[in-house]
C-alpha cells in the first residue's frame, strides 16, 4: 500500500536554529498538508497546499514557517528560528480526494 | 471558531463488548466526517468515513452521522485489546480556500482482556 515517507523521523535542535522537516507523499495525490501535535494535545491543521502553492493555512502558520514543494516528489516544511514551544510531533498527509494518509510524523524537539 | 468535541475518557470496556464513542462539532456547513485511531506515538490511521446521515458499517466498526443533532458516532464491536487506542474525530468544513481536517482532542479507549 503507498505511504507517506517523513524524515527525519526525530530531530533535536537548539532553540533559534533552523530546520527542515521532509515528506515524500504518494505520487498520485494532489493536495499536501502539515499538522503537529504537540505531546498531549490535539492534532492541529498548519498549512494545505496544491498546484504548487499554499491553498489554506492556520493561525499557527506565521512567518516563522513555509513550505516548499522543490522537485515534484518532496515536500518541505522549514521552521526559522525554532522556539521550545515548537516542540511536537510533525506530521505530512497527502490526498487525492478526501482519502487522507498520514506519515509517520518527525518528532521535534527544541532544547 | 469551528469546533470538535470529543470525551477525553478513557472509556474502559470488557473484551468482547461494544466500545461507544462519540463527537460533536459545532459547525452547520461540515460535510464529510472522519474517525481516526491513534496509537501512543503514532501517526493517525483513518478507521473510516462518512458523508451522509444515518449508519455506515465497515467490519466491526460502524460510524453513525446526525447532522440535524450535529453530532458522530463510532461503535467498534467486539472489542479487542488491540483497539486500545486514541480514537479522533476529525471534520471537514469546505471553506473557499480547502478542505483541512479539524480533529477533536481525542477519546482515549481501554479494552480490557
Amino acid at each position: 500500500e503507498p505511504e507517506v515517507t517523513q524524515t527525519p523521523s526525530h530531530q533535536v535542535t537548539q532553540m533559534g536554529q533552523e530546520v527542515i522537516l521532509r515528506c515524500v507523499p504518494i505520487s498520485n495525490h494532489l493536495y499536501f498538508y502539515w499538522y503537529r501535535q504537540i505531546l498531549g494535545q490535539k492534532v492541529e491543521f498548519l498549512v494545505s497546499f496544491y498546484n504548487n502553492e499554499i491553498s489554506e493555512k492556520s493561525e499557527i502558520f506565521d512567518d516563522q514557517f513555509s513550505v516548499e514543494r522543490p522537485d515534484g516528489s518532496n515536500f518541505t516544511l522549514k521552521i526559522r528560528s525554532t522556539k521550545l514551544e515548537d516542540s511536537a510531533m510533525y506530521f505530512c498527509a497527502s490526498t487525492l480526494n478526501y482519502g487522507y494518509t498520514f506519515g509517520s510524523g518527525t518528532r521535534l524537539t527544541v532544547v | 471558531q469551528k469546533e470538535v468535541e470529543q470525551n477525553s475518557g478513557p472509556l474502559s470496556v470488557p473484551e468482547g463488548a461494544i466500545a461507544s464513542l462519540n463527537c460533536t462539532y459545532s459547525d452547520r456547513g461540515s460535510q464529510s466526517f472522519f474517525w481516526y485511531r491513534q496509537y501512543s506515538g503514532k501517526s493517525p490511521e483513518l478507521i473510516m468515513f462518512i458523508y451522509s446521515n444515518g449508519d455506515k458499517e465497515d467490519g466491526r466498526f460502524t460510524a453513525q452521522l446526525n447532522k440535524a443533532s450535529q453530532y458522530v458516532s463510532l461503535l467498534i464491536r467486539d472489542s479487542q485489546p488491540s483497539d486500545s487506542a486514541t480514537y479522533l474525530c476529525a471534520v471537514i468544513t469546505p471553506s473557499n480556500s480547502g478542505y483541512a481536517l479539524n480533529f477533536g482532542k481525542g477519546t482515549s479507549l481501554l479494552v480490557t482482556p
